[in-house]
């Protein structure tokens, strides 16, 4: 069972350029999201999906867009990178109300310079 | 908003028993999770508090006090494989229940 699977792994963007975030989920599970976690510091919700075919915003949403695609697929894009948005992003999914917590994917490492 | 405060950094020796506390300020609080993080992976959940007392999970017990906007994780018979970061993070319902994060606390066991 591979959970939440995240394409790349690791990136390296130029200042203005722009990428896609793939994410995946086998699970089943409505409710998907996408964090960024920087340094010493907690996840910071970016966007999230409560359902096929709705997405919302986070607290962090400013420089990015979603795509829910369908079910399965979560993606996150950055239009035009800046060095601020160099961290490490995470895509998460879970049942809408379900007391388990989310299922976190292995997260991109992404380095804008 | 939301605010989550926990300690930046505990150290613990193998063998012993480490809390780690959480307090929160948020409005529309459902519950309180908690994750753990190893260095270079992805957070992995623990333990999540909708009702005020204490849940045990194996070695993990997590405890939830609502008047008190607080809680903690109570790791037990601590070994080397639980230094990590753990992450409190609070479930909250603004049109859609969604989790908030503190900052972590880094656990280091030592020998």
């Amino acid at each position: 069972n591979a959970g939440v699977t995240q394409t790349p792994k690791f990136q390296v963007l130029k200042t203005g350029q722009s990428m896609t975030l793939q994410c995946a989920q086998d699970m089943n599970h409505n409710s998907m999201y996408w964090y960024r976690q920087d340094p010493g510091m907690g996840l910071r919700l970016i966007y999230y999906s409560a359902s096929e075919g709705t997405t919302d915003k986070g607290e962090v949403p400013n420089g990015y867009n979603v795509s829910r695609l369908n079910k399965r697929e979560f993606s996150l894009r950055l239009e035009s990178a800046a060095p601020s948005q160099t961290s490490v992003y995470f895509c998460a999914s879970s049942e809408t109300m379900s007391n388990y917590g989310y299922t976190f994917g292995s997260g991109t490492r992404l380095t804008v310079v | 908003g939301q605010s989550l405060e926990q300690p930046s950094e505990v150290t613990a020796v193998e063998g012993a028993i480490v809390q780690i506390n959480c307090t929160y300020q948020t409005s529309g609080f459902y519950g309180l999770s908690w994750y753990q993080q190893h260095d270079g992976g992805a957070p992995t959940f623990l333990s999540y508090n909708a009702l005020d007392g204490l849940e045990e999970t194996g070695r993990f017990s997590s405890f939830l006090s609502r008047s008190d906007s607080y809680g903690y994780l109570l790791l037990q018979e601590l070994q080397m494989k639980d230094s990590a970061s753990y992450f409190c993070a609070v479930r909250v319902w603004h049109n859609f229940n969604k989790f908030y994060f503190g900052s972590g606390t880094k656990l280091n066991v030592k020998p």
